[in-house]
């Protein structure tokens, strides 16, 4: 079993609507979590990390995270096509992250 | 000023040749790490040091050697290259290597291609 899943995706949004991304985790010890954005061809950035049940948000994005189901989300409100990039949620495990395989997601304009 | 550097950014070379990626941040962080990122865009730790101590070393050959002169400096030696080392490698650190919010910053990556 992997220890974080993502749906590869593409995950394909009209520019406007809401893209939600998900992810599974394996390690019930798990803290701390983080979201990814990948572009093509460049390095992964942080967008958000969430530590505490319920949601977190900053600007369009929100996280949402759910420990006893051992489940967090991305959602990404009033998606632009500039959004169109690899999402990669990372657990962290003690002292390393363990990163999903990343959900593509293309914004149509 | 960039955060976490890594030269060089592409390495083309041969079956069986020996080569060296070096990173250095300067974000006075303790802990530095070596990732691998296949084709199929999975990224997977290799290696984590903490003010120079390797404290993560994951199921990785030991043709990969990575030493870490001081604590903004992580180098990835890798010798007899293989096929199946063409990736790209990415360095990152990070403030601690403990658990909690310990974001880490990533360079830009070294896209490695054996011929």
């Amino acid at each position: 079993q992997k220890e974080v899943e993502q749906n590869s995706g593409p995950l394909s949004v009209p520019e406007g609507a809401i893209a939600s991304l998900n992810c599974t985790y394996s390690d019930r010890g798990s803290q701390s979590f983080f979201w990814y954005r990948q572009y093509s061809g460049k390095s992964p950035e942080l967008i958000m990390f969430i530590y505490s049940n319920g949601d977190k948000e900053d600007g369009r994005f929100t996280a949402q995270l759910n420990k006893a189901s051992q489940y967090v989300s991305l959602l990404i409100r009033d998606s632009q096509p500039s959004d169109s990039a690899t999402y990669l949620c990372a657990v962290n495990g003690g002292n390393k992250l363990v990163f999903g395989a990343g959900t593509i997601l293309r914004v149509k304009s | 000023d960039t955060a976490v550097s890594q030269t060089p950014k592409y390495l083309v070379t041969q079956m069986g040749n020996d080569k060296s990626i070096k990173c250095e941040q300067n974000l006075g962080h303790d802990t530095m790490y070596w990732y691998k990122q296949d084709s199929k865009k999975f990224l997977k730790i290799m290696f984590s040091y903490n003010n120079k101590e390797l404290i993560i070393n994951e199921t990785v050959p030991n043709r990969f050697s990575p030493k870490s002169p001081d604590k903004a400096h992580l180098n990835l030696h890798i010798n007899s290259l293989e096929l199946g080392d063409s990736a790209v490698y990415f360095c990152a650190s990070s403030r601690t290597s403990g658990g909690g919010n310990n974001e880490q910053f990533f360079g830009p990556g070294t896209r490695l291609t054996v011929l």
